[in-house]
């Protein structure tokens, strides 16, 4: 099992530009999560996925959007990139949500926006 | 919604003294709380968590204790070693209509010498 993949690792992007960060996962876990992690402000959620068809809101979605293309699948879409938002980013899944399971994280992007 | 409060932001020990940090949470419908511990260039990796309904855990040098009343909760290593040098982060849950997810601490750098 490869766990929690992510793609790419870096990615430079120029302000104004859009991209797509990748995530999997096979585990066959139902619940996915992206987080972005910036010095001193420890893991921030971005939007999550409590289950297949379903994305919700977390901590600081602005300028983001998401999806949920199956059940290993969870994308993150920057539209029109800034430079607030380079940091690194994070894909992670659980077992299921509404209960208290681990989650797993995949190994991160890092992403620059000049 | 839940807000994560981590102490201390660093910390130093000497190789085989214990390390404590502590984490504080606001919503008291949070019921599980996990810690994750990051090592460099790498996305977390659980390493104890611990349910509403138990007071403390352990995990041979790693412990967990968790007070709902005063609504805070700490991880306790002791005969630290080298390879416990990292950055390690509590959470706690957060729910909404849409499921459960984590709020994560900003995270404490422990940092072991021997």
């Amino acid at each position: 099992n490869a766990g929690v993949t992510q793609t790419p690792k870096f990615q430079v992007l120029k302000t104004g530009q859009s991209m797509t960060l990748q995530c999997a996962q096979d585990m066959n876990h139902n619940s996915m999560y992206w987080y972005r992690q910036d010095p001193g402000m420890g893991l921030r959620l971005i939007y999550y996925s409590a289950s297949e068809g379903t994305t919700d809101k977390g901590e600081v979605p602005n300028g983001y959007n998401v999806s949920r293309l199956n059940k290993r699948e969870f994308s993150l879409r920057l539209e029109s990139a800034a430079p607030s938002q380079t940091s690194v980013y994070f894909c992670a899944s659980s077992e299921r949500s509404g209960r208290t399971d681990t989650q797993y994280f995949g190994p991160g992007t890092r992403l620059t926006v000049l | 919604g839940e807000n994560v409060e981590q102490h201390p932001s660093t910390l130093s020990v000497q190789e085989g003294d214990s390390a404590v940090i502590k984490c504080t949470y606001s919503d008291s419908a949070s019921n599980y709380f996990p810690w994750y511990k990051q090592e460099l260039g790498k996305g977390p990796q659980l390493i104890i968590d611990i349910r509403s309904n138990v007071g403390e855990k352990k995990d041979q040098r790693i412990a967990v204790t968790l007070n709902k009343t005063a609504k805070h909760f700490s991880l306790h290593i002791t005969e630290t070693q080298p390879e416990d040098s990292a950055v390690y982060f509590c959470a706690a849950t957060l729910t909404n209509q849409a499921g459960t997810a984590l709020i994560f601490g900003k995270g404490t750098t422990l940092s072991v010498s021997s």
